[in-house]
């Protein structure tokens, strides 16, 4: 059972581009997280998605961040007209219910030049 | 909103030693999970905590949970060079069921 994906691994945009994260969660789990994480630091909570459905984006910036899972496909973190500091390293976890472990991605580790 | 708060920041220590990281939230928690985060690497589940005064082990790893539920400790007996890393806790309950609030991690590094 394959774990969780994220693609890229890496990704570079200039300021002022668009930047799209993919994430396929664990084959029989129906429930994604993003989180955010700056350099030694915590991972941030930014939102909660089950198939079609966000649950819970009490930690997404208002403005330039959305993300969706739609019923077929990966689940997708976009970061419109990217500023500095959104570089970080933003992590996807899965699981198959709403409670306990998540298993999480290896990450996409985005810089803005 | 919901705060963990958890110490210390850094540990540096000998292979051999022991090593502990305490978790504190101001309120009570719903349930606790520990991760493990190797440098480079992403977080990987260690173990969750439901009951008040609820101890566990995995081999060399000893997690607590307080019994007011307000506070949580990892212990790591004779640390290994394979221990090194960020020891995450996070509050699994909160107001969003699901959503995991993360302490900001210890890291530690063990001198062989």
């Amino acid at each position: 059972n394959a774990g969780v994906m994220q693609n890229p691994r890496h990704l570079v945009r200039r300021r002022g581009q668009e930047a799209r994260l993919r994430c396929s969660p664990m084959k029989g789990h129906s429930h994604v997280y993003w989180y955010r994480q700056l350099p030694e630091e915590g991972l941030k909570f930014m939102v909660y998605l089950q198939k079609e459905n966000i649950i819970d984006e009490s930690g997404m910036p208002k403005e330039r961040f959305s993300a969706e899972f739609p019923k077929e496909g990966p689940s997708i973190l976009r970061i419109q007209q990217v500023v500095r500091g959104d570089s970080a390293a933003y992590f996807c976890a899965s699981s198959p219910t709403g409670s306990g472990e998540q298993y999480f991605g290896p990450g996409t580790r985005l810089t803005v030049t | 909103g919901q705060q963990v708060m958890q110490i210390p920041q850094y540990q540096h220590v000998q292979e051999g030693e022991d090593f502990t990281t305490y978790c504190n939230s101001s309120t009570t928690l719903s349930n606790i999970q520990w991760y493990k985060q190797r440098p480079g690497g992403h977080p990987v589940f260690l173990i969750q905590l439901v009951k008040s005064g609820e101890v566990k082990k995995q081999k060399r790893l000893t997690f607590q949970f307080g019994e007011a539920k307000k506070n949580s400790s990892l212990h790591i007996t004779a640390t290994q060079t394979t221990d090194v890393g960020t020891y995450f806790c996070a509050d699994a309950g909160g107001t969003s069921y699901g959503k995991l609030t993360f302490g900001q991690g210890t890291i530690l590094t063990v001198h062989p």
